[in-house]
């Protein structure tokens, strides 16, 4: 059982490149997201979905796009890379709230570092 | 979600209980505290959650106040394996995929 994984670990870019940062889990988890982590700072959530074929923007979307075609995979699409999109980026999953509880635990991949130069 | 507000960084001696506060003085009765930390800059790690009552495990306790407006994560031994960011989140049944975090509390053990 290899919870979420990112690739890749690590990677720089040119102004303007693009590039996809991939995600996978296998729990069998709905709900997914991406985060992103600033030096010094707290989790930025960018995008988030809540099955397959559905997602939604987070705080701070610009800039990124993402999509859903399978429970396992929910990659982020980076297009014409910034300076401002260096950054950790986090992928997170959780299993579907049961009726009448609402237990939710967020399972975390170890982070795409991204430097964009 | 809830907003919440922790102390940007405390200090706890190696041994010591180690009592992260965390207000959430808008949460709604539905929303469940959960308690997150980051050591250095790997993926965020589940602690424990809560709804009402004060909850136990391996890792550490968590007290919710009666008004259910603020929580304490208690490390009963901190070692210096401890040293990292806590986050306080808060999270509902009806608005799960917005799950926001704030900039947490960084705590450091020292020896």
């Amino acid at each position: 059982n290899a919870g979420v994984t990112q690739t890749p670990k690590f990677r720089i870019l040119k102004i303007g490149q693009s590039m996809t940062l991939q995600c996978a889990q296998d729990m069998n988890h709905n709900y997914m997201y991406w985060y992103r982590q600033d030096p010094g700072m707290g989790l930025k959530l960018i995008y988030y979905s809540v099955g397959a074929g559905i997602t939604d923007k987070g705080e701070v979307p610009n800039g990124y796009n993402v999509s859903r075609s399978t429970t396992e995979d929910f990659p982020l699409r980076l297009e014409l890379a910034a300076p401002s999109q260096t950054s950790v980026y986090f992928c997170a999953s959780s299993s579907s709230l049961k009726r009448g509880t609402g237990a939710n635990v967020l399972t975390f991949g170890a982070g795409s570092r991204l430097t964009v130069l | 979600d809830a907003k919440t507000t922790q102390p940007t960084s405390m200090d706890c001696a190696e041994g010591r209980a180690a009592n992260l506060p965390c207000n959430h003085s808008t949460i709604s009765g539905n929303e469940y505290v959960y308690w997150y930390r980051q050591i250095h800059s790997q993926g965020p790690q589940y602690i424990i959650h809560g709804l009402k009552n004060n909850e136990t495990n391996e890792m550490a306790s968590l007290i919710i106040t009666e008004d259910r407006k603020s929580s304490t994560l208690i490390l009963p031994h901190a070692t210096l394996r401890d040293t990292a960011v806590y986050y306080c989140i808060v999270r509902g049944n009806t608005n799960a995929g917005k799950s926001t975090f704030g900039d947490g509390t960084t705590l450091t053990v020292k020896p």
